[in-house]
C-alpha cells in the first residue's frame, strides 16, 4: 500500500497568514493526489483534485501543487472558516490511502 | 441539491453482520462511481470500497477484503456495503461518497453524507 505522510501534524496560524501544508507519499503517484477539508462533526468536503485543480465552488485563495512524491496544499490568505482539519488522499493505486491529516489552529 | 444518507449503522457483537445503505438524490447515480470511507471518530480517513457506474469494477481495502462487498440498485438510487464477520477494529462512522467520474479515473470524492455509526462490541 502507498503510505501518505503529512506535515506538520498541526501548525499555528492568524487570520491572514500564508500556510503550507505538504503531503509525502511513499512512492511516485504521478499527480493522483485529492486535498479534503474537514470541520469538526462534518463530512470531508473536496478541495482540490488531480493535485493541482480547483473544485467548484472552493475559493481561489486554496491551490494545489506538486507530482511524484511530494504535494502541496497552500491557503493564500487565512480565513476563519479555515482553522481546521485537512486531508491528503492519494489516487493512484487502490487502497486510495489518506494522509493522517493536519490540523490549522488560531 | 446531492444527497447522501446512510443508514444501518447500528452495535452489533463480534463477528455478526451488518448492511449499510446509502440513498442518493439530486444527481443520476448510474453516471459515477461510489465510494464508502470511514472514520474512527476524531481520527483519520480510511477508504473501504469503491464500486464503477455500471459495477464493472471494485475494489476494497485490504483490512476489509473477503469480509465486506459492495453493490449497488442504480434504479433504486441506492449503494450498499454489506459488512460481514464484524471485528472491533471495524467500530468507526462510514460515510457513504460520490466520485466525480465514472469509475474510468482515479477517484475524487465531491460529496459525502453524514455518516452512520457502526459499533462493534467484543
Amino acid at each position: 500500500d502507498i503510505q501518505m505522510t503529512q506535515t506538520p501534524s498541526s501548525l499555528s496560524a492568524s487570520v491572514g497568514d500564508r500556510v503550507t501544508v505538504t503531503c509525502r507519499a511513499s512512492q511516485s503517484i504521478n499527480f493522483f493526489l485529492n486535498w479534503y477539508q474537514q470541520k469538526s462533526g462534518k463530512a470531508p468536503k473536496l478541495l482540490i483534485y488531480a493535485a493541482s485543480n480547483l473544485q467548484s465552488g472552493v475559493p481561489s485563495r486554496f491551490s494545489g501543487s506538486g507530482s511524484g512524491t511530494e504535494f502541496t496544499l497552500t491557503i493564500s490568505s487565512l480565513q476563519p472558516e479555515d482553522f481546521t482539519t485537512y486531508f491528503c488522499q492519494q489516487s493512484y493505486s487502490n487502497p486510495y490511502t489518506f494522509g493522517q491529516g493536519t490540523r490549522v489552529e488560531i | 441539491e446531492v444527497q447522501l444518507v446512510e443508514s444501518g449503522g447500528a452495535l452489533v457483537q463480534l463477528g455478526r453482520s451488518l448492511r449499510l445503505s446509502c440513498a442518493a438524490s439530486g444527481f443520476n447515480l448510474d453516471d459515477y462511481a461510489m465510494h464508502w470511507v470511514r472514520q474512527i471518530p476524531g481520527k483519520g480517513l480510511e477508504w473501504v470500497s469503491g464500486i464503477s457506474w455500471n459495477s464493472g469494477s471494485i475494489g476494497y481495502a485490504d483490512s476489509v477484503k473477503g469480509r465486506f462487498t459492495i453493490s449497488r440498485d442504480n434504479a433504486k438510487n441506492s449503494l450498499f456495503l454489506q459488512m460481514n464477520s464484524l471485528r472491533p477494529e471495524d467500530t468507526a462512522l462510514y460515510y457513504c461518497a460520490k466520485d466525480i467520474y465514472s469509475g474510468s479515473q482515479p477517484p475524487s470524492l465531491d460529496y459525502w453524507g453524514q455518516g452512520t455509526l457502526v459499533t462493534v462490541s467484543s
